[in-house]
């Protein structure tokens, strides 16, 4: 069965500083996508990065990159240069299965990005 | 940039009484969806909608539950008698193919229904 796991359930970092939120999770399809959502206060959810399995280069967006391995079946968050807009949850999801349309979220990590 | 509109922002019925939650999906998007977040849970999914019809439902999609896209704008979640445990974040969403081909899925900012 397809599983997410975030294994933390809040953290906390200083503005400016980099910050990386872990995600794991399972499933018995080798050709996948993983995305990153962030929901801030306003509880809307945003797109953050999307990464390709069977692309090994890690994805990056701007402030935002992921640290993806397949093997272990780990796709992480890094945060860099953290502002305080960034606080919100963090849900990391995919595809249950090949052909499926609907994500599959895990519980998310509630990131707090506080003032020098 | 273009975005999931839903209606009503917030609202508070009855038990018992019918719901009507409303969204606009992106006009060029072929999937719609709508998924629930229970106050401090994850999000889930409930069900997909593609070509006219029902591609894909969770468990908690059952017979009280229905949707609809009257025109060629609207998509609507009818719960047919709410119960307390309806209470949550609706989310209407939509993408231009499937999320398990890479397409990202658009969130709308959500309907929050409070059953009393």
């Amino acid at each position: 069965a397809q599983t997410v796991t975030q294994s933390q359930p809040e953290m906390s970092v200083q503005e400016a500083e980099t910050v990386t939120l872990s995600c794991t999770y399972d499933t018995s399809e080798n050709n996948y996508y993983l995305f990153w959502y962030k929901q801030p206060p306003s509880r809307q959810m945003i797109l953050v990065i999307r990464q390709e399995a069977y692309k090994q280069q890690n994805a990056t967006e701007n402030r935002f990159s992921v640290n993806f391995q397949k093997a272990a079946k780990s796709f992480s968050l890094k945060i860099s240069d953290s502002q305080l807009g960034d606080t919100a949850m963090y849900f990391c999801a995919l595809p249950i299965i090949t052909g499926a349309n609907n994500l599959f979220f895990g519980t998310g990590t509630r990131l707090t990005v506080y003032s020098l | 940039e273009p975005e999931v509109t839903q209606t009503p922002s917030h609202q508070v019925t009855q038990m018992g009484q019918e719901v009507i939650l409303r969204c606009v999906p992106i006009s060029n998007h072929l999937y719609f969806y709508w998924y629930r977040q229970i106050l401090g849970q994850k999000v889930e999914f409930l069900v997909s909608f593609y070509n006219n019809e029902i591609s894909e439902k969770s468990e908690i999609f059952d017979d009280q539950f229905s949707v609809e896209r009257p025109d060629g704008s609207n998509f609507t979640l009818k719960i047919r008698s709410t119960k307390l445990e309806d209470s949550a974040m609706y989310f209407c969403a939509s993408s231009i193919l499937s999320a398990s081909s890479g397409n990202t899925i658009y969130f709308g900012e959500g309907s929050w229904l409070t059953v009393v």
